[in-house]
């Protein structure tokens, strides 16, 4: 079993919308939850993370996780053209370099 | 500050020609990761490093050898390219996660999009 699924997508969808992204991960020992912003032919960044459950707002993305049901997701509203990009979500354990576990990304296109 | 930078950018290799792919940053971190994207695959670990003089194996070593002589340097080689290992390889660093930041941001090079004919 993979340490995170994540749907490819493509998704496309209207500029304005609301975007959810969504992963769902099978180790339980994971306590932080990043979510990378990857643009065509670059390199990913970080775009928010979460600590244990719970909800984090920053501007128009949102990050939520459910450690009871090992789901995470990343909302995003009003999106804009900007936001068109892979996100790759990546739960992580506690400590330790090779600890992180990425997602394989979803592609989101706004459609202006 | 360039941040993590990779050197060739582009790069096409015939099978069985070796070559070495530089990373470099200049945010004094500890630890320096290998990885390779592939479509439907994501992001796979191939090896890493928690500090100069030491590497490890990650996820897919196979084929691929590593080495960190300096703390800003990692460098990946390939000794004898083949076909599968056609993909785009990205290096990245970070600082440990005990270090009291609060998260153990990685931070990517742009990328080095390798060919093996």
């Amino acid at each position: 079993q993979k340490e995170v699924e994540q749907d490819p997508g493509p998704l496309s969808v209207p500029e304005g919308a609301i975007v959810s992204l969504n992963c769902t991960y099978s180790n339980s020992a994971f306590q932080y939850f990043m979510w990378y912003r990857q643009y065509s032919r670059k390199g990913p960044e970080l775009l928010m993370y979460t600590y244990s459950s719970g909800n984090k707002e920053d501007g128009r993305f949102t990050a939520q996780v459910d450690k009871s049901s090992k789901y995470i997701s990343l909302f995003i509203r009003d999106s804009q053209p900007s936001d068109s990009a892979t996100y790759l979500c990546a739960p992580r354990g506690q400590t330790g370099a090779n600890n992180l576990f990425f997602g394989t990304g979803t592609r989101l296109t706004v459609i202006p | 500050n360039a941040g993590v930078t990779q050197t060739p950018k582009f790069r096409v290799l015939k099978t069985g020609q070796s070559m070495t792919l530089l990373c470099a940053q200049d945010m004094n971190h500890e630890y320096m990761y290998w990885y390779r994207q592939d479509p439907g695959m994501g992001l796979r670990l191939i090896h890493y490093s928690v500090g100069e003089g030491t590497t490890a194996k990650g996820e897919v070593p196979d084929g691929y050898n590593v080495s960190r002589l300096k703390k800003q340097n990692f460098l990946l080689g390939l000794e004898s390219a083949a076909p599968s290992q056609t993909s785009v390889y990205f290096c990245a660093s970070s600082l440990p996660l005990t270090s009291g930041a609060s998260t153990d941001t990685q931070y990517f090079g742009p990328g080095t999009r390798l060919t093996v004919l």
